[in-house]
């Protein structure tokens, strides 16, 4: 119950197409769901975040989409770019607590 | 300002030495955390400090691993007689006052092979 499923492992676009990454998660209880982007020998940073209240938060190119009742969360790159090379982990938390159960990652290379 | 510093960024250690893991978090910030990141997967959770208190170390994944922020700020994650499996890299990250859903910003990272 306490995993976050993340798909695909690894995802190769084209410059100015759409990056798709989903992850899955069981335990109804998280309430918070940040995405982090990693670079090769940096920490992550946190990218964008969403709360189950909304369906939908867009930041710049970034969007996320939750589906609460499939327990579901993807994140959307549009006109993805080379610079957008990175790995990318989503992450869940729940209500009173201060760590996150991060998913597996997707490994994201755009092509120029 | 200058964010979360992380010493050394690389440490190679002969199995059953003791190692020492340095996290000089961002000014100011009153919530610290360890993550461990194994090769090819997410950070994994060990322990979180708010000031010098260690709130939560359920992560440490066995005795050896010892956590301390004895003034509220730098902290300093130790590994006694390191094993194998303990290569990983080792992630700080602090925040602000607050939960999990305040932004944690993490550091560098340490890397520890283990031989």
């Amino acid at each position: 119950q306490q995993q976050v499923k993340q798909s695909p492992q690894s995802l190769i676009v084209q410059k100015g197409g759409i990056s798709i990454i989903n992850c899955a998660y069981e335990n109804t209880a998280f309430d918070y769901f940040p995405w982090y982007q990693q670079f090769p020998g940096k920490g992550p940073a946190l990218l964008i975040a969403i709360r189950p209240d909304v369906s939908e938060k867009k930041e710049g190119r970034f969007t996320i989409s939750f589906n609460k009742s499939a327990k579901q969360f993807s994140l959307h790159i549009m006109d993805s770019q080379p610079g957008d090379s990175a790995t990318y982990f989503c992450a869940a938390s729940r209500p009173g607590t201060y760590k996150y159960i991060f998913g597996t990652g997707t490994r994201l290379k755009v092509l120029a | 300002g200058a964010g979360v510093s992380q010493s050394p960024r690389y440490k190679v250690a002969k199995r059953g030495q003791d190692v020492a893991l340095r996290c000089d978090p961002i000014s100011g910030h009153v919530s610290l955390f360890w993550y461990q990141q194994a090769l090819g997967q997410g950070p994994e959770f060990l322990t979180y400090f708010q000031n010098e208190a260690q709130l939560d170390k359920s992560g440490l994944p066995s005795d050896r691993f010892f956590a301390e922020r004895p003034e509220g700020s730098v902290s300093t994650l130790k590994i006694q007689r390191t094993q194998q499996e303990d290569s990983a890299v080792y992630l700080c990250a602090s925040s602000e006052l607050g939960g999990a859903q305040k932004t944690q910003y993490f550091g560098p990272g340490t890397r520890l092979l283990v031989l």
